[in-house]
């Protein structure tokens, strides 16, 4: 069973048509969630860490939402060179390594 | 802005060879990291290493797999004896804190003929 499930899949948004991506979570204890940013043929890039419930973080046209159980990936006004791979990700109190989704192919048509 | 790196971008390998894929982490971060990605599929954890000592590693880090930090700022992964399996983006990571965000270099990626 996951523990991180990322949806959608995939997702194809015009230029400028706001949407959010979701990353749910079962973990035993969260430490910290992770958004990345994969472009193709290359590592996660860092974009946000959350560490508690209600917290929220912005950078540009991303904001980022954490529940006890989700998350939000929120994408205002995207443009389309915010077309990427997002990756969630999972920082459980056991351990140190982070779980990740299998991410969300995000797709802005000009 | 530091940055990970990592060497070589990409490496061809025949099956059962040796491969040693290296990187350098951010030169004030302590933990440091291997993770794999199989085309199409997800970022898997393979090991973790902290004062020159595994600290974890999966079911996928079996015997023939290991990692050194030769001097103050590499970090390497050996493959001792490849297979087609193997074949894979392969990610080092690095943090100052296991609080912290955890940084990717830009990835090697490996073939296994």
């Amino acid at each position: 069973e996951d523990q991180v499930t990322q949806s959608p899949e995939a997702l194809r948004l015009q230029e400028g048509e706001s949407s959010s991506l979701n990353c749910s979570y079962t973990v035993s204890g969260l430490r910290g969630l992770f958004w990345y940013r994969q472009d193709p043929g290359k590592g996660p890039e860092f974009l946000f860490t959350l560490y508690s419930a209600g917290e929220e973080k912005e950078k540009e046209r991303l904001k980022a939402t954490l529940t006890k159980k989700e998350s939000f990936l929120h994408i205002t006004a995207p443009k389309p060179e915010d077309s990427a791979t997002y990756l969630c990700a999972v920082l459980e109190n056991r351990d140190d390594k982070i779980i990740f989704g299998k991410g969300t192919r995000l797709h802005i048509l000009p | 802005e530091p940055e990970v790196t990592q060497t070589p971008s990409h490496q061809v390998t025949q099956m059962g060879q040796e491969v040693i894929l290296r990187c350098v982490p951010i030169s004030n971060h302590l933990y440091f990291y291997w993770y794999r990605q199989i085309l199409g599929q997800k970022v898997e954890f393979l090991v973790s290493f902290y004062n020159n000592e595994i600290s974890e590693k999966s079911e996928i880090f079996d015997d023939q797999f290991s990692v050194e930090r030769p001097d103050g700022s590499n970090f390497t992964l050996k493959i001792r004896s490849t297979k087609l399996e193997d074949s894979a983006m392969y990610f080092c990571a690095s943090t100052r804190d296991t609080q912290e965000t955890q940084y990717f270099g830009p990835g090697t990626r490996l073939l296994v003929l």
